[in-house]
């Protein structure tokens, strides 16, 4: 049981160039999230999946587009990276107790010079 | 955005001290998480609160869920090496799928 696991783990781009950040998660849950993470800002929002086929604005969602691929894997996209987009991305999925309790992956390092 | 304020920013602890850490809000929330962060590693979930009132303990870790729904406790005591992280609060709304994080807390224990 992997829980939630995220590729690539580090990645440099060059402004202007586009990459998908996958994720997967082998618990069985409905919801999933996408979050990145800046020095000393905490961890904010890009976009979530309540359930399979749908998807929602987070708090930062532009410069992002998002895929629910089935019920275990849910991408994120950047289609023309810019500067401001470096920063560590988590993954994260939702169950437990009352469905509420998100799971984090190992995370994946972006930066774009 | 949802503004949860958590503090301290950063502690300097003695080994074997105990800690305490709080998360506040402007909104009432249904349920507070607490969650750990290793340098290079995702987050791990803790604890978990659902009731207004809530105390919960995971080993030397306990959190409180705020009477008032706006806020939460985590005191963690006997603190050793390992202790050292960020922990990061967080909290959802009433109706939201959606959680708020804290800006989290930097705790580094002095051996």
């Amino acid at each position: 049981n992997a829980g939630v696991t995220q590729t690539p783990k580090f990645q440099v781009l060059k402004t202007g160039q586009s990459m998908t950040l996958q994720c997967a998660q082998d618990m069985n849950h409905n919801s999933m999230y996408w979050y990145r993470q800046d020095p000393g800002m905490g961890l904010r929002l890009i976009y979530y999946s309540a359930s399979e086929g749908t998807t929602d604005k987070g708090e930062v969602p532009n410069g992002y587009n998002v895929s629910r691929l089935n019920k275990r894997e849910f991408s994120l996209r950047l289609e023309s990276a810019a500067p401001s987009q470096t920063s560590v991305y988590f993954c994260a999925s939702s169950g437990g107790n009352q469905g509420y309790e998100q799971y984090f992956g190992p995370g994946t390092r972006l930066t774009v010079t | 955005g949802q503004q949860l304020n958590q503090s301290p920013q950063s502690m300097f602890i003695q080994e074997g001290e105990d800690v305490s850490m709080n998360c506040t809000s402007s909104s009432i929330f249904n349920t507070w998480l607490w969650y750990k962060q290793d340098p290079g590693e995702g987050p791990v979930l803790l604890i978990a609160l659902y009731k207004a009132g809530e105390l919960t303990s995971n080993g030397r870790l306990t959190a409180q869920f705020g009477i008032t729904r706006k806020d939460s406790f985590l005191n963690i005591s006997a603190t050793i090496p390992s202790d050292v992280g960020i922990y990061f609060c967080a909290g959802r709304r009433t109706g939201a799928n959606n959680l708020f994080f804290g800006t989290g807390t930097r705790l580094t224990v002095i051996p």
